[in-house]
């Protein structure tokens, strides 16, 4: 089945540093990705919608200026956290489909110091 | 606005015995519905979708959801629950508007008791 793959797995960063998460979509090709956050013990909130070759349309509340998508490829998106704070620390998922069915990288959880 | 509610945040029940994790939704139109199950520190994975047809769609590891139009419902559902079904179930809905952006409930958590 199709292979959605996210790295980092886990990463620990200072305050006030960038942090860039990649999502790949290993055997699709996805012109739309999406971007999850989640909460310890909550659901999944869509942060944004990545559009390949174009820009990335972010949900209300969603900091486009905190959290950069590039959509460069119609395998990668990437997600950056730009001057990271302890708020930000969460657990990031991303997803794509070849249809209708979503398939979800492992996530990555993001600790900000 | 267009919502999925799961009423329950958690679902306690004994090894063998059947389980049901409620859904109901609120989206115009004739939805894709979804459920997806999530491990620790883990991304979710597709367990059974409804996209028209047979109410009753089977999915992975022996579960199934009924669909229901009139209460707006799509409970999914075991006959035997397993300790390893312990987990964090989510619903999930597509308006069958095009693209496939997806609005997901808040999850359910199982314990399946030894």
């Amino acid at each position: 089945g199709a292979v959605v793959s996210q790295h980092p797995s886990r990463v620990i960063c200072k305050s006030g540093t960038s942090v860039k998460i990649e999502c790949r979509s290993l055997d699709f090709q996805a012109t739309t990705m999406f971007w999850y956050r989640q909460f310890p013990k909550k659901s999944l909130m869509l942060m944004a919608t990545s559009n390949e070759g174009s820009k990335a349309t972010y949900e209300q509340g969603v900091e486009k200026d905190k959290f950069l998508i590039n959509h460069a490829s119609l395998t990668l998106s990437t997600l950056t956290v730009t001057s990271a704070h302890p708020e930000d620390s969460s657990f990031y998922i991303c997803s794509a489909g070849p249809n209708e069915k979503l398939f979800f990288g492992s996530g990555t959880q993001l600790s900000v110091l | 606005a267009q919502s999925v509610a799961q009423p329950e945040d958690q679902v306690n029940v004994a090894e063998g015995n059947p389980l049901t994790v409620k859904c109901t939704y609120s989206v115009s139109g004739n939805p894709y519905l979804f459920w997806y199950v999530q491990y620790p520190n883990r991304g979710l994975q597709f367990l059974l979708k409804y996209i028209t047809g047979d109410n009753l769609v089977k999915g992975s590891y022996g579960f199934e959801a009924e669909f229901n139009k009139s209460q707006t419902s799509f409970h999914l559902k075991k006959p035997s629950a397993l300790v390893s079904d312990s987990a964090l179930y989510f619903c999930a809905v597509r308006p069958n508007t095009g693209g496939f952006k997806t609005i997901f409930g808040a999850g359910t958590r199982l314990f399946v008791k030894a």
